[in-house]
């Protein structure tokens, strides 16, 4: 069936590093994907999001890939900080249909 | 921040008791989910709501149930509460149309005893 998961479940990385977080999706006919923080004993927070007809966009200190050839999707954060550590989450959205979530991947930052 | 509000953060209860999970949001969405989330593990989709007086039932079996009488409102009802049903719940509600980003509560978490 169609789903949306992670290459890795966990990733450490130094202080001032940057960080990249991998996920694989199966269906393409996706459309839209959303990357997620969730830091622990909180819900999730959207982080950025990109449409199927982009391929590269860009926020505050994180960038977000889409190859849609391969059917991957990436984040990039740069100049990675204590705060950044969390479990991210990726996420996509068919059409009008709820949002389908990943397995997530632990980052762990190391000072 | 967004304005979602779940309550309560935390419930511990004996099995076979009734609860309901409340969830209110002021950005005026139509949209509206609830998921299920294990410590560590994916988000799975229980119930969603596209407006008033619809809802659907997710991905996940779910041995709850919804409402949506009001735009801002969308509880959740366990009839009879049993340690399986121990887990985080988390809220959501995005905007109408395609491709909208959904905004998140801060979850309750349940333990059934």
């Amino acid at each position: 069936g169609e789903s949306v998961g992670l290459h890795l479940p966990t990733l450490s990385v130094q202080e001032g590093d940057n960080s990249i977080i991998n996920c694989a999706y199966s269906n393409s006919a996706s459309d839209y994907f959303i990357w997620y923080k969730q830091e622990s004993g909180k819900g999730p927070q959207f982080i950025i999001d990109i449409r199927s007809n982009m391929d590269k966009r860009q926020g505050q200190r994180v960038t977000v890939l889409l190859n849609k050839t391969v059917k991957h999707l990436s984040l990039q954060i740069a100049a990675t900080q204590p705060g950044d550590s969390a479990v991210y989450f990726c996420a996509e959205n068919r059409g009008n249909t709820p949002l389908v979530f990943g397995k997530g991947t632990r980052l762990s930052v190391i000072a | 921040e967004a304005d979602i509000y779940q309550t309560p953060r935390y419930l511990v209860i004996g099995t076979g008791k009734k609860i309901t999970l409340e969830c209110s949001q002021t950005m005026g969405h139509d949209k509206m989910y609830w998921y299920q989330q294990d410590p560590g593990m994916e988000l799975h989709l229980i119930h969603y709501s596209y407006g008033v007086n619809s809802t659907e039932k997710g991905d996940l079996s779910s041995e709850s149930t919804v409402s949506r009488i009001r735009t801002e409102h969308f509880p959740l009802t366990l009839e009879s509460a049993r340690p399986s049903h121990t887990s985080q719940y988390l809220c959501a509600s995005s905007e109408s149309g395609t491709g909208t980003k959904a905004f998140f509560g801060q979850g309750t978490r349940l333990t059934v005893v």
